[in-house]
């Protein structure tokens, strides 16, 4: 069965600082890769995906994650936060369940931007 | 584009009651729905998927009397769940996908409150 690991439950970080959130999954067929994020309250957003070829993908609000096959990583990364960064980010992979594609949660990293 | 919207956003109901929730797609046809479940500082728990009609797959230990599902049209999904009690107290959020392909990009709702007293 495929699995989500989020090592960090709580990365908090200064403003402007850089800010990496670490993502590895289980998985010994291909797989498509997503980070979402969730702001209080509300529900979720994608932030960006990973399909097929380059392994560098960006997204919105300046975030990026790079999907590493021999590390089995899909880390999101952003080279500058700010104080509107502030959410829980969940990566997630897709896996096949009763003849449907599904989406598997990793446990959610809260980042806590401080000014 | 791919809106997807929930109704109501909060409902507070008394136990023993039944609580409908909404899930439309507005710009687009959905084929597959999902239902989640939230609890606080958690995780998405899929309760169950649904495409247009047939009857919705739910997951392991989710009471398919209680969470009533209902996938009507290509834009339009519903949650009842049934006989609330305070335990089902949660927050409640569904998602859509134009096709069944596993790369095709899941769109989510803002999510609905349901408190039970």
């Amino acid at each position: 069965a495929q699995s989500v690991t989020q090592l960090d439950s709580q990365v908090p970080v200064f403003e402007e600082a850089p800010v990496e959130l670490r993502c590895n999954y289980s998985s010994s067929v291909s797989v498509y890769l997503f980070w979402y994020v969730q702001y209080p309250n509300q529900g979720l957003q994608l932030l960006l995906k990973y399909l097929s070829g380059s392994t560098l993908v960006k997204g919105i609000n300046g975030f990026e994650a790079e999907f590493n096959k021999s590390q089995t990583s899909f880390h999101l990364r952003k080279p500058s936060v700010h104080i509107s960064d502030t959410a829980e980010y969940f990566c997630a992979v897709t896996y096949q369940s009763g003849g449907y594609n599904k989406l598997i949660f990793g446990a959610g990293t809260r980042l806590a931007v401080h000014p | 584009g791919a809106v997807v919207s929930q109704h109501p956003s909060r409902v507070i109901c008394k136990s023993g009651t039944s609580v409908k929730i909404e899930c439309r797609s507005l710009d687009f046809q959905a084929t597959t729905m999902f239902w989640y479940r939230q609890f606080p500082k958690q995780s998405l728990m899929l309760m169950a998927t649904s495409n247009e009609g047939s009857k919705a797959t739910y997951e392991q230990g989710v009471e398919k009397d209680k969470f009533l599902i209902n996938h009507a049209s290509l834009t339009l999904s519903t949650l009842t769940v049934t006989s609330a009690h305070p335990e089902d107290s949660s927050f409640y959020i569904c998602s859509a996908r134009t096709s069944g392909g596993a790369s095709e990009t899941q769109y989510f709702g803002p999510g609905t409150r349901l408190l039970v007293l």
